[in-house]
């Protein structure tokens, strides 16, 4: 059974730009979840979206934005780029049960020059 | 708001030798979770930890759940180099999931 899956694998843009990060979670799996660790800040949550809406938002501002399509993948776009927003982006997905594991994607890393 | 603190933070040992990680949370959860990332890479689960008492055991690593006291620990057995990563706890909060700001392990010859 594939995991999860992202891409790009890398991704290098300039402050000011967009960026577009996707995300596919695992077959079955309706929850997709997007965390960003940068260096410094550990792991924080950003978004968690389930059967196509958006449950629960982190504590980031609104140029960081996504979305979930019917066919459960994600898209987290995030406008303005700032030199700060260069992390690693980990996608997670689980089965939005009230009790479900969270499995991780391979993850995007963002660099913003 | 669900606070979540590990220590240490980074930790050096020697192969062979015993060590626990702690990871202790501010606020009532149901739900821990301690993953394993090597460098560049992705988290790796390593225990799920549903309710008070529980204990799980997978090689050198053995975890453990205290509800009452909020508190996890991950503890080492005997540690080998392949042990070398960073260690997260999780909890479940009013978001997803609050991570520790992990320990890094390096295990030394």
């Amino acid at each position: 059974e594939a995991g999860v899956t992202q891409s790009p694998t890398h991704l290098i843009k300039t402050r000011g730009q967009q960026a577009t990060l996707r995300c596919s979670p695992i077959s079955g799996h309706t929850s997709v979840y997007w965390y960003q660790q940068a260096l410094g800040l550990g792991l924080q949550f950003l978004l968690w979206y389930d059967e196509g809406e958006e449950r629960n938002r982190g504590n980031f501002p609104p140029r960081f934005s996504g979305r979930q399509f019917p066919n459960y993948s994600s898209e987290l776009n995030v406008n303005a780029l700032e030199l700060e927003d260069s992390a690693l982006y980990l996608c997670a997905s689980s089965t939005g049960q009230a009790i479900s594991e969270q499995y991780f994607g391979p993850g995007t890393r963002l660099t913003v020059t | 708001e669900l606070k979540v603190e590990q220590n240490p933070l980074f930790l050096s040992m020697q192969e062979g030798k015993n060590y626990t990680i702690y990871c202790n949370y501010s606020t009532t959860s149901d739900r821990l979770y301690w993953y394993r990332q090597d460098p560049g890479k992705s988290l790796e689960s390593l225990f799920v930890l549903l309710s008070n008492g529980a204990v799980k055991q997978e090689g050198r690593l053995m975890a453990s759940l205290d509800t009452k006291a909020r508190l996890s620990t991950l503890h080492i057995t005997a540690a080998v180099h392949d042990l070398s990563a960073t260690y997260f706890c999780a909890v479940e909060g009013n978001t997803p999931l609050v991570f520790g700001k992990g320990t890094r392990l390096s295990v030394i010859a």
